[in-house]
């Protein structure tokens, strides 16, 4: 089956320290990866995607690169912001399964001034 | 572009009544639209998949009798909570998928919260 496995929270980071949350995935065909942000009582919103192997979506710092050859696509920002503050989802799609979307467990990420 | 609303964003209820959620797409046409639900501190769960003018496919698990799928057109979904219970009490987050989009991407509404007295 398909699965996203993503590292536990919550991270706790001061503002302007490096960013690095781990996703790694397995799935039955070639997905694309997405990464959502989730803020306090508020839906999800699409941070960044990848439709193909050594794609690099980015968007507001952050970054995250396809890798097919381990199967990951761990999200990285140089330098958190307050901000930043949210919860983190990985999750993979397949059109062959009618693009439902598979999410992580979500990362929780908190960043103190 | 690509917005996703939701009404309403709360509501609190009685137990045993039932409970509407709208999901629209407000400047596209979506030809699918997923219902997920989400636990404090989890994440989503997808209940169920509803594309327009058809039933809807349920996850497993989910009882389709208890909470009714409606894809009226190609910019509204509703769900329905029926008879609702406690433990029905979550938030819940709709998505809609782009009608002819080239990439298999949702876009979500800003979710419900359900809370069941």
């Amino acid at each position: 089956g398909n699965s996203v496995t993503q590292m536990e929270g919550p991270v706790t980071l001061s503002e302007e320290a490096f960013l690095t949350i781990n996703c790694t995935y397995t799935a039955t065909g070639y997905p694309s990866l997405f990464w959502y942000v989730q803020y306090p009582g508020e839906g999800l919103q699409l941070l960044l995607k990848a439709t193909k192997a050594d794609d690099k979506g980015s968007n507001k710092g952050f970054e995250a690169t396809y890798r097919k050859e381990t199967t990951s696509f761990h999200l990285e920002k140089g330098s958190v912001q307050v901000s930043d503050s949210a919860v983190y989802f990985c999750a993979l799609s397949l059109r062959e399964a009618g693009n439902m979307l598979t999410f992580g467990g979500g990362t929780r990420l908190m960043v103190k001034p | 572009g690509a917005v996703v609303s939701q009404h309403p964003s709360w509501v609190i209820c009685k137990s045993g009544t039932s409970v509407k959620i709208e999901c629209r797409s407000l400047d596209f046409q979506a030809t699918t639209m997923f219902w997920y639900r989400q636990f404090p501190k989890q994440s989503l769960m997808l209940m169920a998949t509803s594309n327009e003018g058809s039933k809807a496919t349920y996850e497993q698990g989910v009882e389709k009798d208890k909470f009714l799928i409606n894809h009226a057109s190609l910019t509204l979904s509703t769900l329905t909570v029926t008879s609702a219970h406690p433990e029905d009490s979550s938030f819940y987050i709709c998505s809609a998928e782009e009608m002819g989009s080239s990439y298999n991407e949702q876009f979500f509404g800003p979710g419900t919260r359900l809370t069941v007295l």
